[in-house]
């Protein structure tokens, strides 16, 4: 298994311009996630997802959106990039959803972007 | 919900053992204690999860006192490939998924 892939690795965006950072999970796993992580800080949550078609905010979405069309894709995209959005995004998904026993996140390899 | 408090930092040497404490004193009756691991430039890796009392795997383990308000991420022997970034998250649902600034650790010949 790949477990959890995103692309790009790095982007660099002007202001205004607009993107989609891919995550694709082959663990059939139903629950995936964004998070943004600023330099020196830890991982916020952007989005989650509990299943295809289900999708809801988590504690910093201002400035995104997601879509889940399939189990295994959970694209996030930015519209009218700023600054403040220059951080690593990574993606992750867990089998049981959190506060489950044996709940544990599978997180891809991030991908850097920044906004100038 | 449980706010985590854990050190910065934290500097050991090769072979010794580590011991990073993490408190989370509104820790709820439901709560699971998690540790993450993330080393620069990945994303952070699942350590060991436990409820109560002990808890261990092949690379760590986890005691959590009777109370629950504090736990201990042990971890025997280490090696300079354990110098990174460790979490502590007490996870009861998707608000709690924020991981803070975790722990540090530099780990030395």
């Amino acid at each position: 298994n790949a477990g959890v892939t995103q692309t790009p690795k790095f982007r660099i965006l002007k202001i205004g311009q607009s993107m989609t950072l891919q995550c694709t999970q082959d663990m059939n796993h139903n629950y995936m996630y964004w998070y943004r992580q600023d330099p020196g800080m830890g991982l916020k949550l952007i989005y989650y997802s509990v299943g295809a078609g289900i999708t809801d905010k988590g504690e910093v979405p201002n400035g995104y959106n997601v879509s889940r069309s399939t189990t295994e894709d959970f694209p996030l995209r930015l519209e009218l990039a700023a600054p403040s959005q220059t951080s690593v995004y990574f993606c992750a998904s867990s089998l049981h959803p959190p506060g489950a026993h044996d709940y544990e996140q599978y997180f891809g390899p991030g991908t850097r972007l920044t906004v100038t | 919900l449980a706010k985590t408090t854990q050190p910065i930092s934290m500097d050991s040497y090769e072979g010794q053992e580590v011991n990073i404490t993490c408190s989370h004193n509104n820790i709820a009756t439901n709560d699971y204690i998690t540790w993450y691991q993330q080393f620069p430039s990945q994303g952070p890796r699942f350590i060991i999860q436990g409820y109560k009392t002990k808890v261990t795997n092949e690379v760590a383990s986890l005691f959590i006192p009777a109370d629950r308000k504090s736990s201990t991420l042990s971890l025997p022997r280490v090696s300079l490939s354990d110098t990174a970034v460790y979490y502590c998250l007490v996870v009861s649902g998707y608000s709690t998924l924020t991981f803070g600034k975790g722990t540090m650790l530099l780990v030395s010949p």
